[in-house]
């Protein structure tokens, strides 16, 4: 199966801090994202990375910014952490393509960030 | 602009109901969708795929309608186990759009 780990579950930080969430996944996928989730909002996309060095912003990337040196490894970095950005986030990746399985995102067990 | 809709719920059912949700989509050009289970506190996990007219897995049954541009997921003789959250996924060319849930409570 497929894993995708994110380094801390529970975080809390205070205003204006920098925040670094780390992502790794173990099955050599091209493309990982990254989402925040609320209630009554739903997933909404804050970068994705189709391959390697690559990145795309999603639906909401103000405040966020990413890195992807390495395949397995995504992170969000928060410059400077807002309270309006206290949510869960979670990582995934996939295989993209039109093949049976692809495209299926498998989720990381996301990161409860709160800020102060 | 909300692209994918969902019936928020709660949907609250006793065990051995028939539940049904409908997830509303806007791109008429999406050729694939996606049923996502959360519980709790938990990340998605994939229920089903959806990628012609429909998918059926077990007790679980999904349905694609294109012309009025809807999915549905059909749970049979629920279980007290059901209990979550049921995403809807749309794949635009690869563009994932997910709707905000419908929470399911199965009671006993």
């Amino acid at each position: 199966d497929v894993k995708v780990t994110q380094s801390s579950r529970y975080l809390v930080k205070r205003t204006g801090e920098k925040v670094f969430l780390e992502c790794v996944q173990d099955m050599d996928h091209e493309n990982m994202f990254w989402y925040r989730q609320d209630p009554g909002l739903g997933l909404r996309l804050i970068y994705f990375s189709y391959d390697v060095k690559m990145k795309e912003k999603g639906d909401i990337p103000e405040g966020y910014s990413v890195s992807r040196e390495k395949k397995e490894r995504f992170s969000l970095i928060l410059e400077s952490a807002s309270t309006n950005q206290t949510s869960m986030y979670l990582c995934a990746s996939r295989i993209p393509g039109a093949s049976s399985g692809a495209n299926v995102l498998t989720f990381g067990a996301g990161s409860r960030l709160t800020v102060l | 602009r909300k692209e994918v809709e969902q019936d928020p719920g709660p949907f609250n059912v006793p065990e051995g109901a028939t539940v049904a949700f409908n997830c509303t989509y806007s791109n008429s050009a999406s050729q694939s969708f996606f049923w996502y289970r959360q519980d709790c506190r938990k990340e998605p996990k994939l229920l089903m795929s959806v990628y012609s007219s429909g998918n059926e897995d077990g007790r679980f049954t999904a349905q694609l309608n294109r012309a009025s541009q809807y999915i549905s997921l059909l749970i049979r003789d629920s279980k007290l186990s059901d209990s979550a959250t049921y995403l809807c996924v749309e794949d635009l060319n690869n563009d994932m759009r997910f709707g905000a849930g419908t929470r399911l409570t199965v009671k006993p």
